[in-house]
């Protein structure tokens, strides 16, 4: 098993550009997230989904939009990139979640961004 | 909202000793997860806690949760350069059928050979 992957790995975008950030995971796991990373600040929720065709938003949404077409995957995207959003995105996912049988997070390796 | 401060920052020891990184809730924790990421990585999870007092170890690493579950630690026995990194402390952020973990901002632990 691959587990979760991410791609790309490292992009630089100038503001105002657009691009889309893909996790995959083999797990089959019901429950994906996304977070960012910046220095001093840990990670923060940026949207999830409790399954396929599902999303919410999490702490810190704006500016991004994500979707679920797919069990496996969890896309993304930035519609139009701006320097706050230089950052480290993280993605997740857990079969189960909820009080005392929370499933544990298994996070992909990183997309590192910076935005020009 | 719930918020986890980890302590200390950073810290550097130098390698056989040993150390603790501390993690506090503002609300009682249902649920804590502690991750090491090394840099330029993912998140690794390490262990998870969920009673008042559980205490669970692996290799070197020992992790406990106090009674009144507000407050986890990760205690490091003769430590290793392999055990660098940054170590993150998470938490179920509250909201049933989610999964939603908010996290600590992180101690990152250099070991000195």
């Amino acid at each position: 098993n691959a587990g979760v992957t991410q791609t790309p790995k490292f992009r630089v975008l100038k503001t105002g550009q657009s691009m889309t950030l893909l996790c995959a995971q083999d797990m089959n796991h019901e429950y994906m997230y996304w977070y960012r990373q910046d220095p001093g600040m840990g990670l923060r929720l940026i949207h999830y989904s409790v399954g396929e065709g599902t999303t919410a938003k999490g702490e810190v949404p704006d500016g991004y939009n994500v979707s679920r077409l797919k069990k496996q995957n969890f896309l993304l995207g930035l519609e139009s990139a701006a320097p706050s959003q230089t950052s480290v995105y993280f993605c997740a996912s857990s079969y189960g979640a909820g009080g005392a049988w929370q499933e544990t997070q298994y996070f992909g390796p990183g997309t590192r961004l910076l935005v020009l | 909202s719930q918020e986890l401060e980890q302590s200390p920052q950073s810290l550097i020891v130098q390698e056989g000793k040993n150390l603790t990184i501390n993690c506090t809730s503002s609300k009682t924790l249902y649920g804590l997860y502690w991750y090491k990421q090394k840099y330029g990585e993912g998140l690794i999870f390490l262990m998870m806690l969920q009673k008042g007092g559980e205490e669970k170890s692996h290799e070197k690493i020992t992790a406990k949760l106090d009674e009144k579950k507000q407050q986890s630690s990760l205690h490091i026995t003769a430590s290793q350069p392999s055990h660098a990194g940054i170590y993150l402390c998470g938490a179920d952020a509250g909201s049933s059928n989610t999964g939603k973990l908010i996290f600590g901002q992180g101690t990152t632990l250099q070991v000195k050979p």
